[in-house]
């Protein structure tokens, strides 16, 4: 596609309850981020992948977060048993490379909107 | 990793040139310094990347002093439109692992004034 794709735009979801997230990158971007923002605040980091490969999973806040990627291309952010502090924006972003030493220009998506009620 | 600084808000009235300084003292030799802008209820958006001097395009200038410990963006006359939040990231790799990412600090929110 043209861009980052991200769905669902919108989720909600009772407290306890799973949610998928669901990222389609830019084709031929190796590199896959995702964030998490909550309402006023910056950008949080949670996992990178380079490949399928997650090299950086240190941002992940807890162990109900869990991410994967397949054929180098979409990736899935599970919450598992959701509590309402997960209620935030979940940005995606996709680069053509990430291993060097420059920053390649990262094209995020608009992001899904969970609110945990 | 390399921190950045930045100041929280500012304000600007429309047709001024607003500069935005970031102060990143640990860039390491090898790092890029990048600017990204985010409106509301969007992803952000890469505006400007550069390494030392001066670099500028079609949106905004990004000033590197020679010690690199800080950087400047300037947005020439903003309009109302620029109203948004300005990230300041500074490239960053784990040489031992090869990994990783773009680091977001809180970003500088723009006010642009009529």
């Amino acid at each position: 596609g043209a861009g980052v794709s991200q769905s669902p735009s919108n989720k909600v979801t009772e407290k306890g309850k799973d949610v998928e997230l669901r990222c389609d990158p830019i084709s031929g971007h190796t590199a896959l981020y995702w964030y998490r923002q909550r309402l006023g605040q910056g950008l949080e980091f949670l996992i990178y992948f380079q490949g399928n490969s997650a090299p950086d999973k240190s941002g992940l806040p807890s162990d109900r977060f869990s991410a994967e990627r397949t054929g180098e291309s979409v990736s899935t952010l599970t919450i598992q048993r959701t509590q309402q502090e997960d209620s935030a924006v979940y940005l995606c972003a996709s680069s053509s490379t990430a291993l060097g030493t420059a920053i390649t220009e990262a094209f995020f998506g608009q992001g899904t909107r969970l609110t945990v009620v | 990793l390399a921190k950045t600084t930045q100041p929280i808000s500012m304000d600007s009235y429309e047709g001024q040139e607003v500069n935005i300084t970031c102060s990143h003292n640990n860039i390491a030799t090898n790092d890029y310094i990048t600017w990204y802008q985010q409106f509301p209820s969007q992803g952000p958006r890469f505006i400007i990347q550069g390494y030392k001097t001066k670099v500028t395009n079609e949106v905004a200038s990004l000033f590197i002093p020679a010690d690199r410990k800080s950087s400047t963006l300037s947005l020439p006359r903003v309009s109302l439109s620029d109203t948004a939040v300005y990230y300041c990231l500074v490239g960053d790799r784990d040489s031992g692992a090869g990994s990783y990412q773009l680091t977001f600090g809180k970003g500088t929110k723009l006010s642009v004034i009529p």
